[in-house]
């Protein structure tokens, strides 16, 4: 299994642009989430699924989109990405909502400038 | 939006010094975990947590639910180089988790 796998690891957008973050897991987990982390701010919530066709709110949630149409896939689109979306994303998933393991990938940093 | 307090927020350790960190909450969690993440790398996870008053080991890691559901700590033993990373506690309620702002932890030889 290769657990959890995020593309692409490193981006640089302009602002105003808009691009999706890939996440796509082999587990047959049904729970999956993003997650922000900025310094000194721990991670944050963004978006979550507990299954396909299926997603809600975080905690901090403006600004992006996610869709879940399969049980492997959540990606994560920013309509028009500003500095202040400048953070690590991370995608993670769990067997299900309640479940305590979450298997985190690898993180995908983002710049905008 | 809501972030527990985790302290302290960075520590120098001589290695085979015990190692205690901690987090409390405002609010009340059905459990709390602990993470360490590497530069680079997402987080892992060391314990998990389930029950107030729960006392956990993992090697050398124990962690404690606080009796009132609001606080936990996790204390690291005789730590050897490659506990050095960023140590996240985080609370589960529903199907949320709400992360603390880590703990960095630095050992010398």
């Amino acid at each position: 299994n290769a657990g959890v796998t995020q593309t692409p690891k490193f981006q640089v957008l302009k602002t105003g642009q808009s691009m999706t973050l890939q996440c796509a897991q082999d587990m047959n987990h049904e729970y999956m989430s993003w997650y922000r982390q900025d310094p000194g701010m721990g991670l944050r919530l963004i978006h979550y699924s507990v299954g396909a066709g299926i997603t809600d709110q975080g905690e901090v949630p403006n600004g992006y989109n996610v869709s879940r149409s399969t049980t492997e896939d959540f990606p994560l689109r920013l309509l028009s990405a500003a500095p202040s979306q400048t953070s690590v994303y991370f995608c993670a998933s769990s067997l299900t909502g309640d479940s305590y393991e979450q298997y985190f990938g690898p993180g995908t940093r983002l710049t905008v400038t | 939006g809501q972030q527990l307090n985790q302290s302290p927020q960075s520590m120098f350790i001589q290695e085979g010094e015990d190692v205690s960190m901690n987090c409390t909450s405002s609010s009340i969690f059905n459990t709390w975990l602990w993470y360490k993440q590497d530069p680079g790398e997402g987080p892992v996870l060391l314990i998990a947590l389930y029950k107030a008053g729960e006392l956990t080991s993992n090697g050398r890691l124990t962690a404690q639910f606080g009796i009132t559901r609001k606080d936990s700590f996790l204390n690291i033993s005789a730590s050897i180089p490659s506990d050095v990373g960023i140590y996240f506690c985080a609370g589960q309620l529903a199907s949320k988790l709400t992360f603390g702002t880590g703990t960095r932890l630095q050992v010398t030889l």
